[in-house]
């Protein structure tokens, strides 16, 4: 049965830092794996989507990557700013998405 | 139409009480997905539909929960005589064919359930 994980749970950290957030995976075969964030009772923006057929991709000061091979995907997150705050979620894909348990960010002013 | 939409947005009701919630999918797509997400916890997943026909519906946590599909489009989640912890958000979400390598899945903005 696919698990996914996040860590950390939880991340407080001053404006203008840069960050990652992991999401590990116990099942490497998936097609596809996607990153969201939630904001506090809103629905899901979806972030970027990492194909299986590549390593990487990137939006603005968001860059995503995917190791299939050892079930890992980190989110790196350049000069973070406050807007940046909520929860991030990872999902990986087959048939179904199967997301992680989340990483709620903080990013202090 | 151009999102996937859901409804109620919002439902409150009394513990005991049967509930339905309607998810309206992006016009066309076959594939429709039911998730739940309780207060602090991840999003979980319940059912999803191919069709009409409900190929997984091992994530429904009791046989209080079912669903169903008709016509290839409309869906609709009921949650029998209700109780405290079926309170969370309710998401639908569908996608052209089955989420695989091409097709990701658009997420509506939810029910959210709360259950006196």
């Amino acid at each position: 049965k696919q698990e996914v994980t996040q860590i950390p749970a939880a991340l407080s950290v001053p404006e203008g830092e840069n960050l990652v957030l992991n999401c590990s995976f116990t099942d490497s075969a998936i097609y596809n794996l996607q990153w969201f964030r939630q904001d506090p009772g809103k629905g899901l923006t979806s972030l970027l989507l990492i194909q299986s057929s590549q390593r990487e991709q990137t939006s603005g000061r968001l860059n995503a990557s995917l190791d299939k091979s050892s079930g890992r995907s980190t989110l790196y997150i350049a000069a973070s700013q406050p807007g940046d705050s909520a929860t991030y979620l990872c999902a990986v894909i087959t048939y179904k998405y199967i997301f992680g348990t989340g990483t709620r960010l903080k990013v202090l002013a | 139409g151009a999102g996937v939409s859901q409804s109620p947005s919002n439902k409150v009701t009394e513990k005991g009480k049967d509930v339905e919630l309607r998810c309206d999918p992006i016009s066309g797509h076959t594939a429709l997905y039911w998730y739940r997400q309780s207060l602090g916890q991840g999003l979980e997943f319940l059912i999803y539909f191919q069709g009409n026909s409900a190929p997984d519906k091992s994530g429904l946590p009791s046989d209080r929960f079912s669903a169903e599909r008709t016509g290839g489009s409309v869906s609709t989640l009921t949650i029998q005589r209700t109780q405290q912890e079926d309170s969370a958000v309710y998401l639908c979400a569908s996608s052209l064919v089955l989420a695989d390598g091409a097709n990701v899945l658009t997420f509506g903005a939810g029910s959210r359930l709360t259950v006196l």
